[in-house]
């Protein structure tokens, strides 16, 4: 198994530009989630999805779309982008079972917004 | 909302000696505390955890302790060597059925140097 897969692993844009940040797994996991990590404040959960066809917002939404078609993916699109936005992103996945609550992360997408 | 503090925020402790990490949480109904451990360029891992029900568990070096009526839990790593230098996080789940453990409020993280 590969795991949770995010691409790219750094990414440089300008203000305003638009983007997205891709996440897979090949766990079957049912929930899946994108957080942020700032220096000083941990992660913040942005979106969360716990199926295909359903997601909900996080702490840290604004600014930030997010789908779910399939159970692999998870992309995170930034509509215009903001130097606030720059950060590491990391996405997560999960068996939405009761006991079976560990949460996969990916190596994480280094995000600049100049 | 739930909200989670975490002490200290850097540790440094000699290899042998032993590394406390402390968290506090706001929401009484939090029932899932895990500790997650980030290595330089990776993402977080999941080392251990604990649910409300219990109030300790240890895995070889590594123990978690959970105090629900003062609602804060702490990690005790013993014995500690060079490849415990991490960032570690704990974290408290959101909500209150059992099935929303996967939503979680992390802590700030603590940075542990272990000195050989």
């Amino acid at each position: 198994n590969a795991g949770v897969t995010q691409t790219p692993k750094f990414q440089v844009l300008k203000t305003g530009q638009s983007m997205t940040l891709q996440c897979a797994q090949d766990m079957n996991h049912e929930y899946m989630s994108w957080y942020r990590q700032d220096p000083g404040m941990g992660l913040r959960l942005i979106h969360y999805s716990v199926g295909a066809g359903i997601t909900d917002q996080g702490e840290v939404p604004n600014g930030y779309n997010v789908s779910r078609s399939t159970t692999e993916d998870f992309p995170l699109r930034l509509l215009s982008a903001a130097p606030s936005q720059t950060s590491v992103y990391f996405c997560a996945s999960s068996y939405r079972a009761v006991g079976s609550y560990e949460q996969y992360f990916g190596p994480g997408t280094r995000l600049t917004v100049t | 909302g739930e909200n989670v503090e975490q002490h200290p925020s850097t540790l440094s402790v000699q290899e042998g000696d032993s590394a406390v990490i402390k968290c506090t949480y706001s929401d009484s109904a939090s029932n899932y505390f895990p500790w997650y451990k980030q290595e330089l360029g990776k993402g977080p891992q999941l080392i251990i955890d604990i649910r409300s029900n219990v109030g300790e568990k240890k895995d070889q070096r590594i123990a978690v302790t959970l105090n629900k009526t003062a609602k804060h839990f702490s990690l005790h790593i013993t014995e500690t060597q060079p490849e415990d230098s991490a960032v570690y996080f704990c974290a408290a789940s959101i909500g209150v059925k059992m099935e929303y453990g996967n939503k979680l409020v992390f802590g700030a993280g603590t940075i542990l140097r272990v000195k050989s």
